[in-house]
């Protein structure tokens, strides 16, 4: 089975950081890029970020919103993603769920989804 | 950034009935480059249409997506009460957009 299984989501304060894991297993993980979307409280889906796979040289892209702040990156060999973020902002509250990419760049299947909190 | 509109806000039907969503975009998707997900709460959203019209592995056939260009429907031909939930479209033409989604609710 094709799974995504997250773990890291807390409650931070602002200007902290945080690092959001994602597990994947049921498919050739290194072969694969990874995506980053998150969905605040009553919001529609925010796509956050992704990075590629070896053969794409690891090539990440990011939202102007967390451009700066926050960071994607992958050990193939843990079959794991990772989102770094850095000075975290009270708008950055949301749910993160990490996704893969098929054929184009519709998503299938999702992580369970994380929460992340920022507040004082 | 191709930004997606989707209409209503939310529909409220009852079993049985036929659902029609909208998602529009503010410029032409290329290649059908848009995909359908539902969502309920507490979980994550599941794909049900990509390319624009072709149903994801396991997803029933009542769901139906069309359209091209700017303009693209999902189409729910009969209601079950498990279908009451946010549907968001998503291009995937550009740097990945969503809509703000399309709730569907029990009359």
């Amino acid at each position: 089975e094709v799974q995504l299984v997250q773990s890291g989501g807390d409650l931070v304060q602002p200007g902290g950081s945080l690092r959001l894991s994602c597990a994947a297993s049921g498919f050739t993980f290194s072969g694969s890029a990874l995506h980053w979307v998150r969905q605040a409280s009553g919001k529609g889906l925010e796509w956050v970020g992704r990075i590629r796979s070896k053969a794409n040289n690891y090539a990440t892209a990011y939202a102007a919103s967390v451009k700066g702040r926050f960071t994607i990156s992958r050990d193939d060999s843990k079959n794991t993603a990772y989102l770094q973020m850095d000075s975290l902002k009270t708008e950055d509250t949301a749910v993160y769920y990490c996704t893969r990419p098929n054929a184009g760049n519709w998503f299938d299947p999702w992580g369970q989804g994380t929460l992340v909190t920022v507040s004082s | 950034e191709i930004v997606l509109t989707q209409s209503p806000g939310t529909l409220s039907l009852s079993p049985g009935e036929r659902a029609t969503l909208s998602c529009r975009a503010s410029q032409s998707i290329s290649s059908n480059y848009l995909a359908w997900y539902q969502q309920k709460p507490g979980q994550a959203p599941r794909l049900l249409i990509y390319g624009a019209s072709s149903r994801a592995t396991g997803i029933p056939d009542r769901f139906s997506g069309s359209g091209s260009g700017t303009d693209f429907t999902l189409t729910i031909s009969r209601l079950e009460p498990e279908d009451f939930a946010v549907y968001s479209c998503q291009q995937y033409s550009t740097t990945p957009t969503f809509g703000q989604g399309t709730k569907v609710e029990i009359k």
